[in-house]
């Protein structure tokens, strides 16, 4: 199956700080999308990014589909923004399955 | 728009019980999923519906779990009986498969989980 690798796996940063998160895989996919899982657990989406570069607010992403990569810019970090940050993908289209990285977990100290 | 509704929203029960769990998907999308996510395997796809009917559940991890979808509203994820190696919080997510610009679109949007412990 196709594998999604996720760098760093643990950010500890300044409230006010920026950071890149990345996410690797090892095939082409027709589905990407990154989520915020937060303190209490819920998913929630940020980017649906099969391509192309997308901004919403401090956050953006660009996925580069020929290089195989994404990457999730987050500026300005807020304490709000602790938690944990999935990439998943979905290998073809017709096999409407998520394949999750492992995830990066961010935390911001005040 | 009300989201991925999942019920309950934590279950405790003791080992050989059988424990039920529920979702509600987005009004009108037609794909559903449930996941498990444990601290040693992440986040793992269980099995997945489009239009009610079950399409894949090579995720399904033995005969003790099943799942159904009744009618497009309506999805179960029953263990039977449950073991402790069971607990996990469990998501189920939705999905409405179209057309944006030209391209495919497919993204899910999960519910809040059911975290499950079975003693």
């Amino acid at each position: 199956g196709i594998q999604v690798e996720q760098s760093p796996p643990d950010l500890i940063l300044q409230e006010g700080a920026n950071s890149t998160l990345r996410c690797n895989f090892s095939d082409s996919v027709n589905n990407l999308q990154w989520f915020h899982q937060n303190p209490w657990g819920q998913l929630i989406n940020l980017f649906y990014i099969p391509s192309g570069t997308k901004q919403n607010g401090r956050l953006s992403a660009t996925t580069v589909a020929t290089e195989r990569y994404s990457l999730l810019y987050i500026s300005s970090s807020q304490t709000t923004d602790s938690g944990v940050y999935f990439c998943a993908v979905e290998r073809e289209f017709g096999n409407e399955k998520l394949t999750f990285g492992t995830g990066t977990r961010l935390t911001i100290i005040p | 728009d009300a989201g991925v509704i999942q019920s309950p929203r934590h279950e405790v029960t003791e080992m050989g019980q059988e424990v039920t769990l529920r979702c509600k998907p987005i009004s009108g999308h037609d794909y559903l999923f449930w996941y498990r996510q444990t601290m040693m395997r992440g986040l793992e796809l269980l099995i997945y519906f489009n239009n009610n009917v079950p399409i894949d559940d090579s995720g399904m991890p033995e005969d003790r779990f099943s799942a159904k979808m009744p009618n497009a509203s309506f999805s179960t994820l029953k263990i039977q009986p449950s073991e402790p190696r069971d607990s996990a919080v469990y998501f189920c997510a939705s999905s409405l498969t179209g057309l944006a610009g030209g391209n495919l679109y497919n993204e899910q949007f999960f519910g809040p989980g059911t975290r499950l412990t079975v003693l």
